[in-house]
């Protein structure tokens, strides 16, 4: 099945420093890449996602690179702000494993004034 | 605003016990999820669901069951609880299969404690 590997497992930045994230997934017939963001004793949300078609996409401060030849993709966050600090997840979908995700570990990110 | 509702926020179970947990989505969606997340495992998928009484195990189905009667509904069920399944337990919803998710949503959790 489908393996994703997520680093770090934490991080720690100054504000307004960027932070990135890194996954690499195992199956080359992946093609939804999402990314969740997990604040303390709330549910995960869904901050942005890519398709195997794109290779960057940007929201404002949040950005995802997919490298589909390396299998990786990564979340960049630019001038981050304390309310940045959460678990994020990334996540991957291939069509062969049915219609679910497979998620990372996840990343505690802190944003330290 | 809230569209997965889970039943319990929390839980304390004793060990032996049979437990329900339960799921409810108002957004039509096909697909249901149960996963559980555990500090440095991330979010492990237990069971899921693409249809009215359909269940497929995901990567973890050991000790569960689940069930699913109507669309909306979901359920999670631990025959026998155990110490080892203290966990949180998240619920999420999904729209059809095809190209790809859409509109994965998840629940607020149930944090089930067994003692």
């Amino acid at each position: 099945g489908e393996n994703v590997e997520q680093h770090p497992s934490t991080l720690s930045v100054q504000e307004g420093d960027s932070a990135v994230i890194k996954c690499t997934y195992s199956d080359s017939a992946s093609n939804y890449f999402p990314w969740y963001k997990q604040e303390l004793g709330k549910r995960p949300q869904l901050i942005i996602d890519i398709r195997s078609n794109v290779g960057e996409k940007k929201d404002q401060r949040i950005a995802v690179t997919l490298n589909k030849t390396a299998k990786h993709f990564s979340l960049h966050i630019t001038e981050t702000q304390p309310e940045d600090s959460a678990v994020y997840f990334c996540a991957a979908f291939f069509t062969g494993g049915g219609n679910k995700l497979t998620f990372g570990t996840g990343t505690q990110l802190k944003v330290e004034l | 605003d809230v569209k997965v509702t889970q039943s319990s926020r929390y839980l304390v179970k004793r060990t032996g016990e049979k437990v329900f947990l339960e799921c409810v989505q108002d957004m039509d969606h096909e697909n249901m999820f149960w996963y559980r997340q555990d500090p440095g495992l991330g979010l492990r998928l237990i069971y899921f669901s693409y249809d009215v009484k359909m269940k497929e195990k995901g990567d973890i189905p050991e000790g569960y069951s689940v069930s699913r009667e109507k669309k909306e509904r979901f359920s999670l069920i631990l025959e026998s609880a155990s110490t080892n399944q203290t966990s949180m337990y998240l619920c999420a919803s999904s729209l059809h299969r095809g190209t790809g998710p859409r509109g994965y949503t998840f629940g607020s959790g149930t944090r089930l404690t067994v003692v």
